[in-house]
């Protein structure tokens, strides 16, 4: 069935480092690709998204592709601030466009 | 800028009883959802709503959940007799649109049953 899979966490780094979190989908058809972050305390917020295939969302520094090939969305960021430190979740919207599928989760933590 | 609010921020219930989770969606959105996170796991999806009906639900939303929209501001979902795998983490979320459009989350309501 439909699913997303997320590199697990967490993910600490210092800030500047580079950033990838990994996402691979397995979906029907050719969904939209979505990229939520939640910070403490906080609901989901879109971080970026991509519609169709080779298409690149950029939202804050961040980046991510859709690769219809390796059925992938992996999330990017050059340089890392302390501020970016919350919870990445990569997703899609199923065939019929109803609802999003999530993956796990990955946490973040930048530290100065 | 307008988002979407949750009431309350924690719920505890004992095991049976009956919750009613609120959620106002922003005001001119027309499609709105629940999902829930158990703690530790994946978000997942239970039940979309659209024209005062169910456009879709999971097999998560069985017979024990309902929705309503009552007053064409509130979203509710009540739990009819709560199990303790029924606690987690409830987001309501809502949209002007489907697929390509962004789904507006509410911060939560953490539903804890005893």
């Amino acid at each position: 069935g439909d699913s997303v899979t997320q590199m697990e966490g967490p993910v600490t780094l210092s800030e500047e480092a580079f950033l990838t979190i990994n996402c691979t989908y397995t979906a029907t058809g050719y969904p939209s690709l979505f990229w939520y972050v939640q910070y403490p305390g906080e609901g989901l917020q879109l971080l970026l998204k991509a519609t169709k295939a080779d298409d690149k969302g950029s939202n804050k520094g961040f980046e991510a592709t859709y690769r219809k090939e390796t059925t992938s969305f992996h999330l990017e960021k050059g340089s890392v601030q302390v501020s970016d430190s919350a919870v990445y979740f990569c997703a899609f919207t199923n065939q019929a466009g109803t609802a999003l599928i999530f993956g796990k989760g990955t946490t973040l933590s930048v530290s100065s | 800028e307008p988002e979407v609010t949750q009431t309350p921020s924690h719920q505890v219930t004992q095991m049976g009883q009956e919750v009613i989770l609120r959620c106002v969606p922003i005001s001119n959105h027309l499609y709105f959802y629940w999902y829930r996170q158990i703690l530790g796991q994946k978000v997942e999806f239970l039940v979309s709503f659209y024209n005062n009906e169910i456009s879709e639900k999971s097999e998560i939303f069985d017979d024990q959940f309902s929705v309503e929209r009552p007053d064409g501001s509130n979203f509710t979902l009540k739990i009819r007799s709560t199990k303790l795998e029924d606690s987690a983490m409830y987001f309501c979320a809502s949209t002007r649109g489907q697929a390509n459009y962004e789904q507006y989350f509410g911060p939560g309501t953490r539903l804890t049953v005893t």
